[in-house]
């Protein structure tokens, strides 16, 4: 069975500090994973996807996340947070043909002080 | 703008009413989503089209709700005899069909919210 779990539903970090949110996933096939982003009253917004090329994935806004098998985790990470960082993040794994399959982790709200 | 549209944005209904949803995915997607998210929650998959073709359902889909995509362009949803848990935001996504079987991400519309009173 395929599942994902987001271990923070809320995260709260300062103004120019890292960020980790943190996702562990179960699949028994090989997944491609997605981190979106959601900002109030805006749809869903793609940040990074890995699909088995590099273990290492860049996305927008300085975002990153690493797939990590032998974990089965890809957490999203970093280097230093933005006020506008603040947003609900969703960790997503995709399978099937093309990858019409999916769920969606339950989300991690991450607040930025200043 | 060549996004995924959702209408209407917000749609109050009294339970037991019918609604109906409308998408409009990006044009040159063959694929099209719905998903329900409630509040606190990641998004639900309820059910995909290839085309005009429905693919698959969520066992979530019961036999109040149903979805369209008559000539493979917009969809509809609808939901009959609505009840006060089927409150909720409805996502509609788009997505291009898969080149080399690497899994493409879906775009996102801005859904619809429901609030059934």
């Amino acid at each position: 069975a395929q599942s994902v779990t987001q271990l923070d539903s809320h995260v709260s970090v300062s103004e120019g500090t890292p960020v980790l949110l943190r996702c562990n996933y179960s699949s028994s096939y090989s997944p491609s994973l997605f981190w979106y982003v959601q900002h109030p009253n805006k749809g869903l917004q793609l940040l990074l996807k890995y699909t088995s090329a590099a273990t290492l994935v860049k996305g927008i806004n300085g975002f990153e996340a690493e797939f990590k098998k032998s974990e089965t985790s890809f957490h999203l990470t970093k280097p230093s947070a933005h006020m506008s960082d603040a947003a609900e993040y969703f960790c997503v794994v995709t399978w099937g043909t093309g990858g019409f399959k999916t769920i969606f982790g339950a989300g991690t709200r991450l607040f930025v002080k200043a | 703008d060549t996004g995924v549209s959702q209408d209407p944005r917000h749609k109050i209904t009294k339970r037991g009413q019918n609604v109906t949803f409308r998408c409009d995915p990006i044009s040159e997607h063959n694929r099209l989503y719905w998903y329900r998210q409630t509040l606190g929650q990641g998004p639900e998959f309820l059910t995909y089209f290839q085309n005009e073709a429905q693919l698959e359902k969520s066992r979530l889909l019961s036999d109040r709700f149903s979805a369209e995509r008559p000539k493979g362009s917009f969809s509809t949803l609808e939901i009959q005899r609505t009840e006060q848990g089927d409150s909720a935001m409805y996502l509609c996504a788009s997505s291009p069909v898969p080149v080399a079987a690497t899994n493409t991400e879906a775009f996102f519309g801005q859904g619809t919210r429901l609030t059934v009173v």
